[in-house]
């Protein structure tokens, strides 16, 4: 039973196109996030959802539009693809909104913007 | 800011030696510290969550400790074999923020 499952594993798109990418988690968590990491391999909160209400929103383009439709699921869609969004983007879950208990990772999308 | 240092980025050491990662970050008004292994194109697997009023976990071969006033978690591994190799990553976590700041990581690799 995978925890925190992400689809697709990897994603190979053109500059221009819109896609998603979705995660559900299995867990029972409140709390929901992606993040982006880079080719350095430095991660970044992109935004979190507490019980399908934004609570993170960082500086990112609005071409990022998060959606909760429950608190087990959070998808991402990207508008417009650009070179530059090329990275593995991670989705995460913990128990509660003050990660008391910590994250739990899920393995990743890969995305390639050609 | 919170800031969050790895030291080295990189490691590579023989099997069977213990060895020492380390996590340093400047606000010390830090509440929990996750440390994970990444494995090459995989996802980040916790290995173990040192909460604030702790000073250090243990699970296996791993023990992780924590210093609030010096700025400062270590990560332990005892007796490394090859399959320690990955890249490990240090998160720093304000629960009051519900936000965190990851480390740059470790690359650890153990030679056979």
């Amino acid at each position: 039973d995978t925890a925190v499952s992400q689809t697709p594993k990897y994603l190979v798109t053109q500059m221009g196109n819109d896609k998603s990418i979705k995660c559900e988690q299995n867990l029972g968590h409140d709390t929901m996030y992606w993040y982006k990491q880079d080719s350095k391999k430095f991660l970044k909160i992109m935004f979190s959802y507490n019980n399908k209400e934004l609570i993170i929103n960082e500086t990112v383009p609005n071409r990022f539009s998060p959606k909760s439709p429950d608190k087990a699921h959070l998808n991402l869609h990207i508008n417009s693809l650009e070179l530059g969004d090329s990275a593995v983007y991670f989705c995460a879950s913990s128990q509660d909104v003050g990660l008391n208990y910590g994250y739990t990772f899920g393995s990743g999308t890969r995305l390639t913007v050609v | 800011k919170q800031e969050v240092t790895q030291i080295p980025a990189a490691l590579s050491v023989p099997e069977g030696e213990n060895l020492v990662l380390n996590c340093s970050f400047t606000d010390s008004a830090i509440y929990n510290l996750q440390w994970f292994r990444q494995d090459p194109g995989k996802g980040l697997t916790s290995l173990l969550l040192i909460q604030s009023s702790q000073r250090e976990q243990t699970s296996g071969r791993l023990n992780a400790s924590l210093d609030k006033s010096s700025g400062r978690s270590t990560l332990y591994i005892a007796a490394s074999q090859p399959g320690d190799s990955a890249t490990y990553l240090c998160a720093v976590i304000n629960t009051n923020a519900g936000k965190s700041t990851f480390g740059d990581g470790t690359t650890l690799t153990v030679k056979p």
